[in-house]
């Protein structure tokens, strides 16, 4: 198993750019979710998916959009790159029933800069 | 405001001394996850505790969960110069929309040699 994959590892924008994040999973997980990081501090939530075709929106959801058309996939699509999002991103993926434990697994993040 | 805030913020101690750092939180959780991450790296989960547990250990962790305080906290016993990292907390609500997962701000742990 790969696990959660994230590409591109760094990227560096120019406001008012647009670009899509990727992240996949190969262990068959319902829930996906975006955080990002900033230096310092804790992950803030920014859109999660229970299934393909159901997202919702977490603490800091403007200037992101998320779709889920396939259980694997969750990319997260900047509209508008602002210097406010440079951050770290992650990806994380768990099964959703607390049954199977609901343990996330986070990719290795991307590190986005945008002048 | 995130749904959880940790305590002390940063903590700095003797290799063999124990490290203890507490979380809490604002709404009625499922369960509570806490999760290491070394420096400039992804999370890694270190252990879960359901809403209707009070104690939970798991080698050298041992978690306590106080839902009428809305509370918990870590305890790293015997500690290691390799448990340097910083360590966060997590709440799991079950939402209407389905299961929400969010972090506290996090403890950066150092431990001398």
């Amino acid at each position: 198993n790969a696990g959660v994959t994230q590409t591109p590892k760094f990227q560096v924008l120019k406001t008012g750019q647009s670009m899509t994040l990727q992240c996949a999973q190969d262990m068959n997980h319902e829930y996906m979710s975006w955080y990002r990081q900033d230096p310092g501090m804790g992950l803030r939530l920014i859109h999660y998916s229970v299934g393909a075709g159901i997202t919702d929106q977490g603490e800091v959801p403007n200037g992101y959009n998320v779709s889920r058309s396939t259980t694997e996939d969750f990319p997260l699509r900047l509209l508008s790159a602002a210097p406010s999002q440079t951050s770290v991103y992650f990806c994380a993926s768990s099964y959703l029933t607390s049954g199977r434990g609901n343990e996330q697994f986070f990719g290795p993040g991307t590190r986005l800069t945008v002048l | 405001s995130q749904q959880g805030e940790e305590d002390p913020q940063a903590l700095s101690i003797q290799e063999g001394e124990n490290a203890t750092m507490n979380c809490s939180y604002k709404t009625s959780i499922n369960n509570l996850q806490w999760y290491r991450q070394n420096s400039g790296r992804g999370l890694v989960h270190l252990i879960l505790i359901r809403s209707n547990e009070r104690e939970k250990h798991s080698g050298r962790l041992r978690v306590t969960l106080d839902t009428s305080k809305k509370s918990s906290s870590l305890l790293i016993t015997a500690s290691r110069a390799a448990d340097t990292a910083s360590y966060f907390c997590a709440m799991l609500e079950i939402k209407a929309a389905g299961n929400k997962l969010t972090f506290g701000g996090g403890t950066r742990v150092l431990v001398k040699p």
